[in-house]
């Protein structure tokens, strides 16, 4: 079966302080992307990584960055240098090759930046 | 490509009357994918379709909603008889298929559905 766990419900740094979101993840397939989406609080799903099964490498993309651990099924993301504007809900997603190209999502974590 | 279109943005309704959802997913998509958002239950999807065809529609919650995909530019979800418990965001999303698996799908801007 597929699943996505986000076991951080609520968030809360100060600015500027760094944060890690956890995404841990179970799957049967041997090909699958997972994803992370941001919803700020103006509603939107906004897409910001999709990473491949196959390629372990940590992505950085300015303050954002995503370490992808396939030993322990885990793709957590880190705000580096946090802003009031990271303040949002944060998805991870899972999506599969042999479960018909559907999207699976965790509950969200929603983090709050307090200037 | 101006993204995934959806419509209404909000609709207010009392209960029993019916709604209609759209959706435009972009172009050279072949996924499209209905979901519902809410406080209790977070994002639920609720049908998806592969090149206009119906693939899963295991998250409908009751015979009171229906979908469609007439053709690859257009879909609709529609609530026949609303009821209050029905009010969510709800959101269209869209993807392209890349070999074997569905690269990110893309998210309209969700209908606010409010029934009173």
């Amino acid at each position: 079966a597929q699943k996505v766990t986000q076991a951080q419900t609520e968030i809360s740094v100060v600015e500027k302080e760094d944060v890690t979101l956890d995404c841990v993840y179970e799957t049967r397939d041997t090909t699958y992307y997972l994803f992370w989406y941001k919803q700020p609080p103006s509603g939107e799903l906004v897409f910001l990584i999709r990473r491949n099964s196959f390629d372990e490498q940590n992505e950085i993309s300015g303050r954002y960055s995503w370490n992808f651990q396939k030993s322990t099924s885990s793709f957590n993301f880190t705000i580096t240098a946090s802003q009031v504007v990271d303040s949002a809900v944060y998805f991870c997603a899972l999506s599969g090759s042999n479960t018909g190209n559907q999207f699976y999502f965790g509950t969200g974590t929603s983090l709050t930046v307090i200037p | 490509d101006a993204g995934v279109i959806q419509s209404p943005r909000h609709e207010v309704t009392e209960m029993g009357q019916e709604v209609t959802l759209r959706c435009k997913p972009i172009s050279g998509h072949d996924y499209l994918f209905w979901y519902r958002q809410t406080m209790m239950r977070g994002l639920e999807l609720l049908i998806y379709f592969n090149n206009n065809v119906p693939i899963d529609d295991s998250g409908m919650p009751e015979d009171r909603f229906s979908a469609k995909m007439p053709n690859a530019s257009f879909s609709t979800l529609k609530i026949q008889p609303s009821e209050p418990r029905d009010s969510a965001v709800y959101f269209c999303a869209s993807s392209f298929s890349q070999g074997a698996l569905n690269t990110e799908a893309f998210f309209g801007q969700g209908t606010r559905l409010t029934v009173v």
